[in-house]
């Protein structure tokens, strides 16, 4: 069963305090390594896809990179709008005729960001 | 670019009762997923929709139906509601053989009481 761990849960920075938040999955032949971004009250808010091991994804203060068995998140020196929670998610490696869109998400971790 | 929209936001519901919650997706996105989001099992895939087809399902019961119009836009029904259906569903749109991102509304929120 594919299965996507992340960690920490929750995680309380100080302003430009960099961190990693890590994404641990278990999926048959992936296909691609999602993050997302969600805010209080709604959806989800897409980030990154990273395809094979090695790639690496940026924008703005947050960067992403993939390795066999998990992927991070790492965050340069925030700033309290990256307040959120950020989410991770695997698509396995059937055909999108067969998988479809379906998704598989960690648990999140919740980034606060103090001034 | 109008992005994804679901309604109603918020559904106050009783055991036993039924509902259906309504989502248009972008424009021409052809395929509509469902997710249920709950604070302790997180995002849980429900079925995704495509050409008016069920594509993929979940591991959720029967209670739980969805369909999808010939404009895309898509309905999930849920029977014989219970306590644990209390949730945050989410509703996404994405673009079938071009890009697997998908695109989310902000969801309706049910409380079954």
């Amino acid at each position: 069963e594919d299965q996507v761990t992340q960690s920490p849960e929750a995680l309380r920075l100080q302003e430009g305090e960099s961190s990693s938040l890590n994404c641990s999955y278990t999926v048959s032949g992936l296909r691609g390594l999602f993050w997302y971004r969600q805010d209080p009250g709604k959806g989800p808010e897409f980030l990154f896809t990273l395809y094979s091991a090695g790639e690496e994804k940026e924008k703005e203060r947050l960067k992403a990179t993939l390795t066999k068995k998990e992927s991070f998140l790492h965050i340069t020196a925030p700033k309290p709008e990256d307040s959120a929670t950020y989410l991770c998610a695997a698509l396995r490696g059937e055909t999108i005729k067969a998988a479809g869109n379906k998704l598989t998400f960690g648990g999140g971790t919740r980034v606060l960001v103090k001034p | 670019k109008a992005g994804v929209t679901q309604t109603p936001r918020y559904l106050i519901k009783t055991r036993g009762q039924q509902v259906t919650l309504s989502c248009s997706p972008i424009s021409g996105h052809r395929s509509v997923s469902w997710y249920q989001q709950t604070p302790g099992q997180g995002l849980q895939f429900l079925f995704e929709y495509f050409s008016e087809t069920q594509r993929n399902k979940g591991n959720f019961p029967g209670r739980f139906s969805g369909r999808q119009f010939s404009n895309s836009r898509s309905e999930m029904n849920v029977s014989t509601l219970e306590l644990g259906d209390s949730a945050l569903y989410l509703c996404a749109s994405s673009l079938v053989g071009v890009t697997e991102k998908l695109f989310f509304g902000s969801g309706t929120q049910l409380s079954v009481l």
